[in-house]
């Protein structure tokens, strides 16, 4: 069974400041994990992926992943936070022969100016 | 279509009535899902389709909810005996295999409202 456990419901950061979003998960097989955010009225949007070609993951907007099997984590980074960053991310697992994608509950970055 | 499409986007209904919701997948999708938002609460997968088949129907919450899916396309999920409880926002999703090295895109969902 595959499961995405991120910790901290609202994190804050002011403008400038580093990034840092927490998501640990578990999984039976080798996983595909990802990382979708959600602005405002919008519907969700794919930031990034890992798909076990590179530990280190590029997405959208600045936003980096690291795929740490020994922490069994994925936590999401941005060197420095700007305002159009406010949203709601959310971390996905889905395990390797299977297509079922699971959600963490989600974490409501705020920007501060 | 561009995107997905999911209607209506909001609907309010009494309790002990039935709804239908309805998600256009892109076109050539072969993957959807759906999922349920609960107000300040993470995704909660209900169920997922690859062509017309439910491989995974475990995470449907009760025997009220059903989903179908036909021509390998549009999906409706149905809610019977609506229950307050069942207010959230109903999301889909689709990809082009499933799987992990296609992406999912998501519709903007149908608000339900029970009251």
């Amino acid at each position: 069974a595959q499961s995405v456990t991120q910790l901290g419901s609202h994190v804050s950061v002011s403008e400038g400041a580093l990034v840092l979003l927490r998501c640990n998960y578990s999984s039976s097989v080798p996983p595909y994990l990802f990382w979708y955010v959600q602005y405002p009225n919008q519907g969700l949007q794919l930031l990034l992926k890992y798909t076990s070609a590179a530990t280190l993951v590029k997405g959208i907007n600045g936003f980096e992943a690291e795929f740490k099997k020994s922490e069994t984590s994925f936590h999401l980074t941005k060197p420095s936070a700007h305002m159009s960053d406010a949203a709601e991310y959310f971390c996905a697992v889905m395990g390797t022969g299977a297509n079922n994608l699971f959600f963490g509950t989600g974490t409501r970055l705020t920007v501060i100016p | 279509g561009a995107g997905v499409s999911q209607s209506p986007s909001n609907k309010v209904t009494e309790k002990g009535k039935d709804v239908e919701l309805r998600c256009d997948p892109i076109s050539g999708h072969t993957a959807l899902y759906w999922y349920r938002q609960r107000l300040g609460q993470g995704l909660e997968f209900l169920i997922y389709f690859q062509g017309n088949s439910a491989p995974d129907k475990s995470g449907l919450p009760s025997d009220r909810f059903s989903a179908e899916r036909t021509g390998e396309s549009v999906s409706t999920l149905t809610i019977q005996r609506t229950q307050q409880e069942d207010s959230a926002v109903y999301l889909c999703a689709s990809s082009l295999f499933g799987g992990g090295n296609t992406e999912a895109f998501f519709g903007q969902g149908t608000r339900l409202t029970v009251v």
